[in-house]
């Protein structure tokens, strides 16, 4: 069946620092995949998607770009502010049609 | 109403108690999900609404759990003689509708469920 795999966290950086969040999949097909983020006491949001191979989903300053040859999505940031402290999560919608599957998430932490 | 909303937002039950935890999606969306976290996990596929007909309940983990959407708004998951293991927080979320491909899932801020 489908599944994702995040990068193991907690991740913690300074204000302004590069981030990069690893998320690679499996999945027969093409599915679609996704970034979502959840703040602190909030639900989750949508941060950015791609549906289709070589794809580059961007929001926010955030991009990831869909790579078929390696069943990747990164998640990446030039410079992460304190308020992007937040809980991330990649996400595909596969061939079961309506249901995402999640990877574990990663949480992460921007110090001043 | 803005989003999709939630009731309870905290639930502690005892062992053996019935629970029914109740969503409200936005106005519209015929599409409704319900997803459990476990603490440190991500979220976990449970049952899928199409109006108020139940496309997909593969993901439910026992006969326990039950979910309605009698009318094709509200929907309400029911979790009979809860177990400890149940302990966690229930999303749900609601979508347009779509014959294929993806619509943006909007999810609720979730019930946190503690079985005791």
């Amino acid at each position: 069946g489908d599944s994702v795999t995040q990068m193991e966290g907690p991740v913690t950086l300074s204000e302004e620092a590069f981030l990069t969040i690893n998320c690679t999949y499996t999945a027969t097909g093409y599915p679609s995949l996704f970034w979502y983020v959840q703040y602190p006491g909030e639900g989750l949001q949508l941060l950015l998607k791609a549906t289709k191979a070589d794809d580059k989903g961007s929001n926010k300053g955030f991009e990831a770009t869909y790579r078929k040859e390696t069943t990747s999505f990164h998640l990446e940031k030039g410079s992460v502010q304190v308020s992007d402290s937040a809980v991330y999560f990649c996400a595909l919608f596969g061939t079961s049609y309506g249901k995402l599957t999640f990877g574990q998430g990663t949480i992460l932490t921007v110090h001043p | 109403g803005a989003g999709v909303s939630q009731s309870p937002r905290y639930k502690v039950a005892k062992r053996g108690q019935d629970v029914a935890l109740r969503c409200d999606p936005i106005s519209g969306h015929v599409s409704l999900f319900w997803y459990q976290q476990a603490l440190g996990q991500g979220p976990e596929f449970l049952t899928y609404f199409q109006n108020e007909a139940q496309l997909d309940k593969s993901g439910l983990p026992s006969d326990r759990f039950f979910a309605e959407r009698p009318e094709g708004s509200v929907s309400t998951l029911k979790i009979q003689r809860t177990q400890q293991e149940d302990s966690a927080v229930y999303l749900c979320a609601s979508s347009l509708p779509g014959t294929s491909g993806y619509n943006e899932q909007f999810f609720g801020p979730g019930t946190r469920l503690t079985v005791l």
